[in-house]
C-alpha cells in the first residue's frame, strides 16, 4: 500500500440498505477526512478526524457516521442509504499540526444508490 | 464563515494558449491556499500551495500568487498543453490546527490540439 486505499471501488445498492466504504492509508498521519463530490458542488467535508479515538462533523454529515479506532482506517457508514447519497466519496489523510495542511486523496468510491 | 469562489467552467482552450483560473477567497483567519487538481477517474493531487501573503506556488509550469488585498489565488499556466486537461480546485486552511481543506466548486479545463 502506497497511500491511501478506498474500496469498494464503486457500488450500486438498493436504498435502505447499509453500507461501508473503507479507507485505510499507510503514511501514519494523524487526520483523515471523508468529503463528497457531487457536480457543480465540488467537494464537500462530511466527517473528519483529527486524531485516533476522535471524530467531528463536517458540512454535511447527516446519515453518515464514522469511527477511528487505530490511526490508519477510517470507515465511513450509511446507515440505510437513500438516492440523495448516490455520489463520488473521497477519503483523505494529513498532517493536523499547525500549518499548511495538505491532504493526500484516495482514488474515490463510486456509490450509487437506487 | 470561510469560502472559496473559483471562475464558473468549462474553460476551452487550444495547445498553448494561456490560462487564468480566478480564485478568490473569504477567512477570518489568515489561511493556506491551494490547487489541486483532479484527472478523469482519479483522487485529487496537490498542485501548488502557499503559506502566506505575497508567498507564489509553482509546480509544473502552473503558479499561483497568495494576494491578502485582494483575497485571491489566480492560477496561471503560460502554455497548456492537452495532458493539462483536468478539473482545477482551490481550496483554503486556517491555520489553527486540525483543520480541513474547504474547496471552490472546481473548473473544468479543457484543452485541444
Amino acid at each position: 500500500i502506497a497511500g491511501i486505499t478506498q474500496a469498494p471501488t464503486s457500488q450500486i445498492l438498493a436504498a435502505g440498505r447499509r453500507m461501508t466504504l473503507r479507507c485505510t492509508q499507510d503514511m501514519r498521519h494523524n487526520a483523515m477526512y471523508w468529503y463528497r463530490q457531487d457536480l457543480g458542488l465540488g467537494l464537500r467535508l462530511i466527517h473528519y478526524s483529527n486524531t485516533a479515538g476522535t471524530t467531528g462533523k463536517g458540512e454535511v454529515p447527516d446519515g453518515y457516521s464514522v469511527s477511528r479506532a487505530n490511526t490508519d482506517d477510517f470507515p465511513l457508514t450509511l446507515a440505510s442509504a437513500v438516492p440523495s447519497q448516490t455520489s463520488v466519496y473521497f477519503c483523505a489523510s494529513g498532517s493536523s499540526g499547525a500549518g499548511a495542511n495538505v491532504l493526500t486523496f484516495g482514488a474515490g468510491s463510486r456509490l450509487t444508490v437506487l | 464563515g470561510d469560502s472559496v469562489t473559483q471562475m464558473e467552467g468549462p474553460v476551452t482552450l487550444s495547445e498553448e494558449a494561456f490560462l487564468t483560473i480566478n480564485c478568490t477567497y473569504t477567512a477570518t483567519g489568515y489561511p493556506s491556499l491551494f490547487w489541486y487538481v483532479q484527472y478523469p477517474g482519479e483522487g485529487l493531487q496537490l498542485l501548488l500551495k502557499a503559506t502566506k501573503a505575497d508567498d507564489k506556488g509553482s509546480n509544473k509550469g502552473f503558479e499561483a500568487t497568495y494576494r491578502k488585498e485582494t483575497t485571491s489565488f489566480h492560477l496561471e499556466k503560460g502554455s497548456v498543453q492537452v495532458s493539462d486537461s483536468a478539473v482545477y480546485f482551490c481550496a483554503l486552511s486556517e491555520w489553527q490546527a486540525g483543520t480541513a481543506l474547504i474547496f471552490g466548486k472546481g473548473t473544468t479545463l479543457s484543452v485541444s490540439s
